[in-house]
């Protein structure tokens, strides 16, 4: 079946330095969508992309979508101690329908002041 | 103010005994969800609903029934046969029925632990 990675697994990073967490799929995506869990919380939709090559900003975090449509890439510029908390990148499950999300692993980000 | 809840936060059981975890939401959201999230790893998919009375086998069904009698609502059962039950179960919903592209919104989530 269909399997999203995600890497690494873990980044610890001093406050105020980048962050890049990677995804690859097994398989072409129609989209991609990447979601943020704070310790103790839930899930919360960031974005999603869905053209290849796509890159799409959100203050200080930039999305890319490859061109191949199987990757993808989350880039933060100077970490705040607010990032903090696990990245999730997820594609659908099947090639269409609202029959849910295949999830990578995540990224845990954790910074140090 | 609209969003899923999801009840109890936290939930403990015997070994042996079926429970049941509440997903509620008031979104008017048609697709719903269950997953299974262990520590250190993703989110897994257990039961999906795309529309009341209908429901599908996840990735990972074995040992979980659901019931979608109701729009708002999508009961979870983890059942005895699930042979390691502890973990964070996470409900979601999201609006559109044919659109792969679509966002799905959590509920807080319920622990549970089995004792």
């Amino acid at each position: 079946g269909q399997q999203v990675m995600q890497i690494p697994q873990y980044q610890h990073v001093q406050e105020g330095e980048d962050f890049t967490t990677y995804c690859n799929s097994s398989t072409t995506l129609s989209n991609i969508q990447w979601y943020k869990q704070r310790p103790g919380g839930h899930p919360v939709f960031l974005i999603q992309l869905v053209k290849s090559g796509e890159v799409k900003k959100q203050k200080r975090l930039t999305f890319q979508f490859g061109e191949a449509k199987k990757n993808s890439s989350l880039h933060i510029t100077a970490t705040q101690t607010t990032d903090v908390g696990t990245y999730f990148c997820a594609g659908p499950r099947t090639g269409g329908g609202a029959d849910g999300l295949t999830f990578g692993k995540g990224t845990h980000l954790i910074i140090q002041p | 103010d609209g969003g899923i809840t999801q009840s109890p936060k936290y939930l403990f059981r015997k070994e042996g005994q079926n429970v049941t975890l509440s997903c509620e939401q008031n979104l008017n959201h048609d697709a719903m969800y269950w997953y299974r999230q262990d520590p250190g790893q993703g989110l897994r998919l257990i039961y999906y609903s795309q529309i009341v009375n209908d429901f599908q086998k996840g990735d990972i069904a074995e040992g979980y029934s659901v019931s979608r009698e109701k729009k708002e609502s999508f009961p979870l059962t983890v059942t005895s046969a699930q042979k390691n039950p502890t973990a964070f179960y996470l409900c979601a919903s999201s609006l559109q029925l044919a659109a792969s592209t679509d966002t799905q919104y959590f509920g807080p989530g319920t622990r549970l632990t089995v004792l």
